[in-house]
């Protein structure tokens, strides 16, 4: 089946740190770029990261850059989120997201998220 | 950045109905335009991209139209599975903004 699944979320206090993960299956992860997609509770989706197939590039939006490191590990068929230096407004679901082309960051296959509260 | 507005904000409407989103770019993103239809405590679901393509598996009620800074999304003859929240994103380069959503309510 094709999927993501992410995992990872929890609980945590300012300042504090998380990592979550993305595993992927049923579709061949090397060739395609990844994303992560945040909303928080009771508001619009906002973009956060996304890596190429080979991790050549990659893009954080302004509000977390500095404090979250995307990347990626095609052997194991999984993206990751390292979030550091966490607020509460980090607050959010996390969606990990499949880019459906090389050259088209729409996102096409997206996993059920997880939720990430920061919160002391 | 590239700022995406979307009006209404909230759109009331009963089954059957036709209905259109708009979504409109702070600066040209020539077509480069995803729609995504989310339900609550559900991911979102991609409807439509490069302004007017529909995804496979989308019903062709769903339409996609625009180009620039412009954009609609319209839905012929709403089935109940249609109300939801409905969100633009620009696909033309990072970061890739979302509009706010407009949720669609029946009257």
């Amino acid at each position: 089946e094709v999927q993501l699944v992410e995992s990872g979320g929890g609980l945590v206090k300012p300042g504090g740190s998380l990592r979550l993960s993305c595993a992927a299956s049923g579709f061949p992860f090397s060739s395609y770029n990844m994303n992560w997609v945040r909303q928080a509770p009771g508001k619009g989706l906002e973009w956060v990261s996304s890596i190429s197939e080979t991790s050549s590039y990659i893009y954080h939006a302004e509000s977390v850059k500095g404090r979250f490191t995307i990347s990626r590990d095609n052997a194991k068929n999984s993206q990751y989120l390292q979030m550091n230096s966490l607020r509460v407004e980090d607050t959010a679901v996390y969606y990990c997201a499949r880019a459906a082309e090389r050259t088209g960051w729409y996102f096409d296959l997206w996993g059920r998220g997880t939720l990430v509260t920061v919160s002391s | 950045d590239i700022q995406m507005t979307q009006s209404p904000s909230t759109l009331s409407a009963s089954v059957g109905d036709r209905v259109t989103i708009t979504c409109r770019a702070s600066q040209s993103i020539s077509f480069w335009l995803a729609w995504y239809q989310q339900k609550p405590g559900k991911a979102p679901k991609l409807l439509i991209y490069k302004a007017s393509a529909l995804e496979i598996g989308v019903p062709s009620r769903f339409s996609g139209s625009g180009s620039g800074t412009e954009f609609t999304l319209t839905i012929i003859s709403l089935q109940p599975d249609d109300f939801a929240t409905y969100y633009c994103q620009q696909h033309y380069t990072y970061s890739y903004t979302f509009g706010q959503g407009t949720k669609l309510e029946i009257k």
